[in-house]
């Protein structure tokens, strides 16, 4: 049981390059998120998928399209890199939204746009 | 909009000390509250959750409580060890913006002195 899996966990971008990071959970969780963690700011979300064929926008969703693949995997695409966009990014999922439900997260991709 | 201040943003005690992390927030119509633990280049890592109606939860040596009304949380560290030493993030998920969506605190940085 690995939980929440990221794919890479380093990534050095060019400005105007496009790269996907990949997530997964094993969990049989239904909704799944990405954020970025950036110094002095805290983690924000960037979207999220409350359900399987459904996404919405979180705090910061410029620059990023994702795709929630099947009930398992929830990628995030950056079409067109921007050194702002350099960041941990970290993926998370939980059972439902309920307040009940606790989110469990990635080990994070630390990316760098030069 | 949401905001989540955590104060101190960092604390360093000697080995064996009780201690108080601090979080606050400015909307009382929250669905819970979570803290997080973060160790550095890793992910986050649950540690306790309190659902609105609830007032303090336990775990271990982990304490939290939380009330609405004033907007306050705070996580008790009893007799501190220096495996203890993290970063401790505090979020909170609203009715308004959907209990998916947490909204995170910078976080307070512990250092615990062997």
């Amino acid at each position: 049981n690995a939980g929440v899996t990221q794919t890479p966990k380093f990534q050095v971008l060019k400005t105007g390059q496009s790269m996907t990071l990949q997530c997964a959970q094993d969990m049989n969780h239904n909704s799944m998120y990405w954020y970025r963690q950036d110094p002095g700011m805290g983690l924000r979300l960037i979207y999220y998928s409350a359900s399987e064929g459904t996404t919405d926008k979180g705090e910061v969703p410029n620059g990023y399209n994702v795709s929630r693949l099947n009930k398992r995997e929830f990628s995030l695409r950056l079409e067109s890199a921007a050194p702002s966009q350099t960041s941990v990014y970290f993926c998370a999922s939980s059972e439902f939204g309920r307040e009940t439900d606790t989110q469990y997260f990635g080990p994070g991709t630390r990316l760098t746009v030069l | 909009k949401q905001e989540v201040t955590q104060i101190p943003a960092a604390l360093s005690v000697p080995e064996g000390e009780n201690l108080v992390l601090n979080c606050s927030f400015t909307d009382s119509a929250i669905y819970n509250l979570q803290w997080f633990r973060q160790d550095p280049g890793k992910g986050l890592t649950s540690l306790l959750l309190i659902q609105s109606s609830q007032r303090e939860q336990t775990s271990g040596r982990l304490n939290a409580s939380l009330d609405k009304s004033s907007g306050r949380s705070t996580l008790y560290i009893a007799a501190s060890q220096p495996g203890d030493s993290a970063t401790y993030l505090c979020a909170v998920s609203g009715t308004q913006g959907g209990s998916e969506k947490l909204v995170f605190g910078k976080g307070t940085k512990l250092t615990v002195n062997p």
